[in-house]
């Protein structure tokens, strides 16, 4: 079964430090992975989508990397600004199903 | 520029009594979600509906039914609230369905409490 780990729960840096978020999972099998965002209160928004055969995504100053054979991506956000604060999630999509697994999020504090 | 639109956005109930969440996409999109959301559960997936017409049962359907009406909408009900319902739900669409659905987005959540 697939598990999806997202290690800090929460993270507090100051402004302007570049920061990488982590997102974890058990099954190498899957088909792509995405990056949301949740602001308190609200909805997620997508952030970046990356397919199985891709080894990264770029938008903006935000940076996401998958390795599947090690089971890991990384979400690199470069100069971060207070407005960054949000929680961040990630999510898993099997190969075989349109399921998607959701880690339980970063929790992101970027201080003035 | 709308994209997913659910209400109410804010629900009390007292335990017993029915409800129906509303969710409207304006993207065209072909698959459409229910989720909660639970402090220490993560997003659980409801049900989900690749076109009109159909529905797949999720992670947790039980106390619950859905019904897409139309490409464009996707009602989720709760035939006799119990408090363990008590939760955020999202409505969420993508483009494409089965294994290649593309990105999810997400509409603005209905916060329901189950008295």
């Amino acid at each position: 079964k697939q598990e999806v780990t997202q290690i800090p729960a929460a993270l507090s840096v100051p402004e302007g430090e570049n920061l990488v978020l982590n997102c974890s999972f058990t099954d190498s099998a899957i088909y792509n992975l995405q990056w949301f965002r949740q602001d308190p209160g609200k909805g997620l928004t997508s952030l970046l989508l990356i397919q199985s055969s891709q080894r990264e995504q770029t938008s903006g100053r935000l940076n996401a990397s998958l390795d599947k054979s090690s089971g890991r991506s990384t979400l690199y956000i470069a100069a971060s600004q207070p407005g960054d604060s949000a929680t961040y999630l990630c999510a898993v999509k099997a190969d075989s199903s349109y399921k998607l697994i959701f880690g339980s999020g970063t929790r992101l504090l970027v201080r003035p | 520029n709308a994209g997913v639109t659910q209400t109410p956005k804010f629900q009390v109930l007292k335990t017993g009594q029915s409800m129906t969440l509303q969710c409207a996409q304006d993207m065209n999109h072909n698959s459409m979600y229910w989720y909660r959301q639970d402090p220490g559960m993560g997003l659980r997936l409801i049900y989900y509906s690749a076109s009109e017409g159909t529905t797949d049962k999720g992670e947790v359907p039980n106390g619950y039914n859905v019904s897409r009406l139309n490409k464009r909408e996707f009602s989720l009900r709760l035939e006799s609230a119990a408090p363990s319902q008590t939760s955020v739900y999202f409505c969420a669409s993508s483009r494409g369905a089965g294994v290649d659905t593309g990105e999810l987005f997400f509409g603005e959540g209905s916060r329901l409490t189950v008295l």
